[in-house]
């Protein structure tokens, strides 16, 4: 079992639309968790920390369920530059590891 | 702006052969991170370095790969003897604070791409 999980897609929404990542990690004693966002044939890069109280940044929510051991991510009103690979991260080994899973990816349309 | 810097960006090489592929971090940072990525898959860690050591070198596949870090700057990362399998792209990142602290945030060079025929 992957440390990391998530469903590899592809999402396929129009524009405007909302919608919803699930990831799964399979160490209990992850410690924290993000999200980035990898464009085609590019770099990853972070779009958001998890918290454990749930946190917002404009159109993206994300949530973490630790009993549950899943993250979410929820993009509102998608546009289409939202349009990319999206990497649920988290800490292992004493925080010091970040484990990527291997990404949703999202393509929204006109 | 100066960020994490990789070199070559495009390597292709004969089976068999060694490669080195170099990762200049963000100035400052302390952590330095390989990774790798294969054509459609997720990234797949490889090593760990808080300045020069290496407290997390579990994700090297081989001991055909090995990595080093001089300076608490400069690393780079050794294939030896290459194999096909070993084709991917070769991500490096720098972290300013360990990583899963209150930031976690990743800097991502741009990768260095290596074919193996």
């Amino acid at each position: 079992r992957k440390e990391v999980e998530q469903d590899p897609g592809p999402f396929n929404v129009p524009e405007g639309a909302t919608v919803a990542f699930n990831c799964t990690y399979s160490n209990s004693a992850s410690q924290s968790f993000f999200w980035y966002r990898q464009d085609c044939r590019k770099e990853p890069k972070l779009l958001m920390s998890v918290y454990s109280s749930g946190n917002e940044d404009g159109r993206f929510t994300a949530q973490l369920n630790r009993a549950s051991q899943y993250i979410s991510l929820l993009i509102r009103d998608s546009k289409l530059s939202d349009s990319a690979t999206y990497l649920c991260v988290a800490s292992t080994g004493g925080g010091n590891k970040l484990t990527f899973g291997t990404g949703t990816q999202l393509k929204v349309e006109l | 702006g100066a960020g994490v810097s990789q070199s070559p960006s495009n390597k292709v090489t004969e089976k068999g052969k060694d490669v080195e592929l170099r990762c200049d971090p963000i100035s400052g940072h302390t952590a330095l991170y390989w990774y790798r990525q294969s054509l459609g898959q997720g990234l797949e860690f490889l090593i760990y370095f808080q300045g020069n050591s290496a407290p997390d070198k579990s994700g090297l596949p081989s001991d055909r790969f090995s990595a080093e870090r001089t300076g608490g700057s400069v690393s780079t990362l050794t294939i030896q003897r290459t194999q096909q399998e070993d084709s991917a792209v070769y991500l490096c990142a720098s972290s300013l604070e360990i990583a899963g602290g209150t930031n976690g945030e990743l800097f991502f060079g741009e990768g260095s791409r290596l074919t193996v025929l």
